[in-house]
């Protein structure tokens, strides 16, 4: 099973707006709605922060929102925080009936 | 409140076998399916297998099929997962994962997680 493909890292000064890609196949990516993301600080477990490509859960910051175009799915964090700065993943339902990650992006504020 | 409290990690010789659990309340067990994900140190989430509400499915990584079985018993609320065959590549902390949906079926919208436990594998 492939990993998804996510940039290693992404910044951006506080206020700004970032994207983040998460490009998959048509095994996964391209042909399902189940497509979640993942905050991650040092040493926690991860958050669920967007899930089924587009949808926040309760508590969650509406300045993350979520796409999907075709194979590449995409998290765009707004109005940066210092808070925000952690490790980003995204996940795919795959026509094996599983699941994927991707590779993670670190997200630095600057 | 939900809460997830993994144990049984600990360190294993390659070709032996562990055995995690999963402790679950704050909810109704049943109801979720149950996934476990784990994280080699620095690394990356994987994906490891899924469990339906109330067992009627199993999933499994290409990487852990045929060596890893995930149960469940409803009696316990706990959800475990036997690791037969261990190889130092599953060296990782194994995380406990409750869907978001309560429909019994998995989508992977992970919405709760537990803390971890960390298996070893080395001689």
């Amino acid at each position: 099973q492939s990993v998804l493909t996510q940039p290693a890292s992404v910044s951006g000064s506080p206020g700004q707006s970032i994207t983040l890609s998460c490009t998959g196949t048509s095994s996964d990516v391209g042909s399902y709605k189940f497509v979640s993301w993942y905050q991650q600080h040092p040493g926690k477990a991860p958050k669920l922060i967007i899930y089924e490509v587009s949808n926040r859960p309760s508590g969650v910051s509406n300045r993350f929102s979520g796409s999907k175009s075709g194979n590449t799915a995409s998290l765009t964090i707004s109005g940066l925080q210092a808070e925000d700065e952690a490790d980003y993943w995204c996940s795919s339902f795959t026509s094996s009936n599983t699941f994927v990650f991707g590779d993670g992006t670190k997200v630095t504020v600057l | 409140e939900v809460q997830l409290l993994e144990s049984g990690g600990g360190l294993v010789q390659p070709g032996g076998s562990l055995r995690l659990s999963c402790a679950a309340s704050g909810f109704s067990f049943s109801s979720y399916a149950l996934s476990w994900v784990r994280q080699a140190p620095g690394m990356g989430l994987e994906w490891v297998s899924a469990i339906t509400g109330r067992s009627e499915a199993t999933y499994y990584a290409d990487s852990v099929k045929g060596r890893f079985t995930i149960a469940r018993d409803s009696s316990k609320n706990t959800l475990y997962l036997q690791m037969d065959s261990l190889r130092a590549e599953d060296t990782a902390v194994y995380y406990c994962a409750r869907e978001k949906s309560g429909s019994g079926s998995y989508y992977g919208s992970l919405e709760s997680w537990g803390q971890g436990t960390l298996v070893t594998v080395s001689s």
